[in-house]
């Protein structure tokens, strides 16, 4: 799975747009990226994951650069309650069988801890 | 919600004793999964499972031991605990979307 990188921390007022940017500049074709989030103490939460194209649901907005080499989530308004730290992972979604490549298991780095501010 | 429960959420034990953690799903999803969490070291999978009695070791299988002996239960069995798994442990399942996980709420274990 691709490498990715991402800022150690970012700040972000409260109803403002929250960008957070994450590189992954040795992607493969196949390999999609997938954004979690951790509120203290809680499980990660899936947000958002892509393949190429933007993506939108109801907790964020990603966009993908046309090479695929970066990506950004965006939070488009946020709140005092979105203060997590947030992962980007990249990995194929469709491993060969099931034993393989630990059976879609995602690596979680450290993550960028976003604090969202009044 | 993706019907997963740990338990216990949270244990206290002593060195040498054996721990074991449940997740319980109820979705029947084939793929569950477990990690540890840990200050410095972020989410670590431990074990994960492909279907019942299909079991495989992650980064960090030393000293522990899984069993899925039916689709809805995954079972983290400590053998003897040590202080160094004094951790948080969240299960996972992966959903039926294209690669997506869903964790629980994660199980604080402190071994003394």
């Amino acid at each position: 799975d691709a490498k990715t990188t991402q800022p150690t921390s970012m700040d972000c007022a409260e109803g403002r747009a929250a960008n957070l940017p994450c590189n992954h500049s040795t992607i493969s074709g196949n390999e999609y990226v997938y954004w979690y989030r951790q509120i203290h103490s809680q499980g990660p939460q899936y947000i958002i994951h892509g393949l190429k194209n933007n993506e939108t649901n109801e907790m964020a907005s990603l966009i993908i650069t046309e090479d695929r080499k970066s990506s950004t989530l965006i939070l488009p308004h946020a709140t005092l309650r979105d203060t997590a730290v947030y992962y980007c992972i990249v990995r194929r979604a469709n491993s060969p069988g099931g034993r393989s490549n630990s059976g879609y298991a995602l690596n979680f780095g450290k993550g960028t801890s976003l604090l969202v501010t009044p | 919600d993706a019907g997963i429960t740990q338990s216990p959420r949270h244990k206290v034990t002593e060195t040498g004793t054996p721990v074991t953690l449940r997740c319980h799903q109820t979705e029947n999803h084939r793929y569950m999964y477990w990690y540890r969490q840990d200050p410095g070291h972020g989410l670590r999978l431990i074990h994960y499972s492909y279907g019942v009695k299909d079991t495989d070791k992650g980064e960090v299988s030393d000293g522990y031991s899984v069993s899925r002996s039916k689709t809805e239960d995954f079972l983290l069995t400590l053998e003897s605990a040590t202080s160094s798994q004094t951790s948080v442990y969240f299960c996972a399942i992966k959903g039926t979307g294209t690669g997506e996980l869903f964790f629980g709420e994660g199980s604080r274990l402190t071994v003394l």
